[in-house]
């Protein structure tokens, strides 16, 4: 079955880096889109970034983009999220998620992953 | 940029149908997604393409979506459908957009 497993998350202080990981399993990672998720403390689900299959092409929200880089290694099925310049803002528990296919418009996230947790404060 | 709007809270009787709206400019023209998040849990997909359930859940569940507002409707509630629901589209502009969630609470 379809596995997503974060790592990488901890307490880092502001303006510092941190690189979350994202294993997968049960699929054929390098045919599929990828994206991260988050979700702040008491807030919603707000979309991160995405990454196409090849890693080729990369999207950002508004609130990370320069900030965050995502990537991907195929031969390995791991996909990553690269953080920089961190804020308390970023504080979230950050999912992986696997796209469903179909289309930018028509495309689900289909499955995700337990999250891994990421605090930035002094 | 495009927003997604949600009641914040929806209270049901077990055996009961539940009702969840979802606001946006449009909504209709765009693919509507439902996503359900048990506390503690990671979110699980529910509804795609406006109308369509994945493998595994419920018939209970069902989607519609036309003109500014998708709805997803829960018939015959059970406790274990408690949780947080969030919809879910793509917007030419802001990418990738949840709404604000609803808290649904099984009475």
């Amino acid at each position: 079955q379809v596995q997503l497993v974060e790592s990488g998350g901890g307490v880092v202080q502001p303006g510092r880096s941190l690189r979350l990981s994202c294993a997968t399993s049960g699929f054929t990672f390098s045919t599929y889109t990828m994206h991260w998720v988050r979700q702040a403390p008491g807030k919603g689900l707000e979309w991160v970034a995405v990454i196409s299959s090849d890693g080729s092409r990369k999207y950002y929200a508004d609130s990370v983009r320069g900030r965050f880089t995502v990537s991907r290694d195929n031969s390995r099925d791991t996909l990553y999220l690269q953080m920089n310049s961190l804020r308390p803002e970023d504080t979230a528990l950050y999912y992986c998620a696997k796209a469903g296919g179909g289309g930018v418009a028509a495309d689900p996230f289909d499955y995700w992953g337990q999250g891994t947790l990421v605090t930035v404060s002094s | 940029s495009y927003e997604l709007t949600q009641p914040p809270s929806v209270s049901v009787s077990p055996g009961q149908t539940a009702s969840i709206t979802c606001s946006g400019d449009k909504l209709g023209d765009k693919y509507a997604f439902w996503y359900q998040r048990k506390a503690g849990q990671s979110p699980v997909l529910v509804i795609y393409q406006d109308t369509k359930r994945p493998s595994g859940i419920p018939e209970r569940f069902s989607g519609s979506n036309s003109g500014n507002t998708a709805t997803l409707t829960i018939s015959g509630t059970q406790a274990m459908d408690e949780a947080d629901y969030y919809c879910q589209a793509w917007d030419s502009g802001t990418a990738y957009v949840f709404g604000t969630g609803t808290k649904v609470t099984v009475l």
